[in-house]
């Protein structure tokens, strides 16, 4: 347990869907994270969250739509994606996105499958 | 740029057997961070070690050892006596020092232990 919850685990849907993933953190951090994992790359860093506001969009393209209410609780939303866009959606959690040299706590992932 | 490179994309040894994964980086920074990461099946990555670059002494902790060398900007990861439970995804990641808490990856080595 890493203090860092994702719901849903799994998800299914078709390319004219509209979903939304979860991310809570229970730490007490101030800045969230959203990465995606596909099969033999890198982790992509998509959207970083400061103190609720954006400071990181790592040229994501706008079928992805994060939010961030508060500092615990992250969203991911989805509409009209591509088979491509089918990975493991991570989200993170660190103290302060601003200081530098804290580990992020990651979430067990959404694995997303686009049909 | 940062980058990290992790040449080793699948390793398998023996229960038992000590194994080394390797991790190179590159960055322009005087200062910055080094991670490890382990990504079990269960999805999650769980942080093993931070070294700051101004610290290069070897660390150890339990069967887990980190030798970071900066002459050649590697940072590599021994586990001795490997045991089943080590079956992972091993990550490398680089970060700044100030101003954000963002994690430059590396791919990843896939670590099967056999019984």
């Amino acid at each position: 347990e890493t203090g860092v919850t994702q719901t849903p685990r799994h998800l299914v849907m078709g390319m004219t869907n509209k979903k939304s993933l979860k991310c809570e953190q229970h730490l007490g951090h101030n800045a969230m994270y959203w990465y995606k994992q596909s099969a033999k790359k890198p982790l992509e860093l998509m959207f970083v969250y400061n103190f609720k506001e954006q400071t990181e969009n790592n040229s994501v393209p706008s079928r992805f739509s994060p939010e961030c209410p508060n500092s615990s609780h992250l969203f991911l939303h989805l509409h009209t994606l591509q088979p491509e866009d089918s990975a493991l959606y991570l989200c993170a959690s660190s103290p302060n996105g601003a200081s530098g040299g804290n580990e992020q706590f990651f979430g067990p992932g959404t694995r997303l499958t686009v049909l | 740029a940062q980058k990290v490179t992790q040449a080793q994309t699948e390793i398998s040894v023996v229960e038992k057997e000590d194994v080394t994964l390797d991790c190179v980086y590159e960055t322009r920074d005087t200062t910055y961070y080094l991670f490890w990461y382990k990504q079990p099946p269960s999805g999650e990555l769980v942080f093993l070690i931070r070294r700051n670059s101004f610290d290069e002494q070897n660390e150890i902790s339990g069967r887990y050892s980190w030798n970071f060398q900066k002459s050649t900007s590697s940072f590599n990861f021994t586990i001795t006596a490997s045991q089943v439970v080590d079956s992972a995804v091993y990550f490398c990641a680089l970060s700044e020092a100030f101003g954000n808490e963002k994690l430059t990856f590396g791919t990843g080595t896939r670590l099967t232990i056999i019984p």
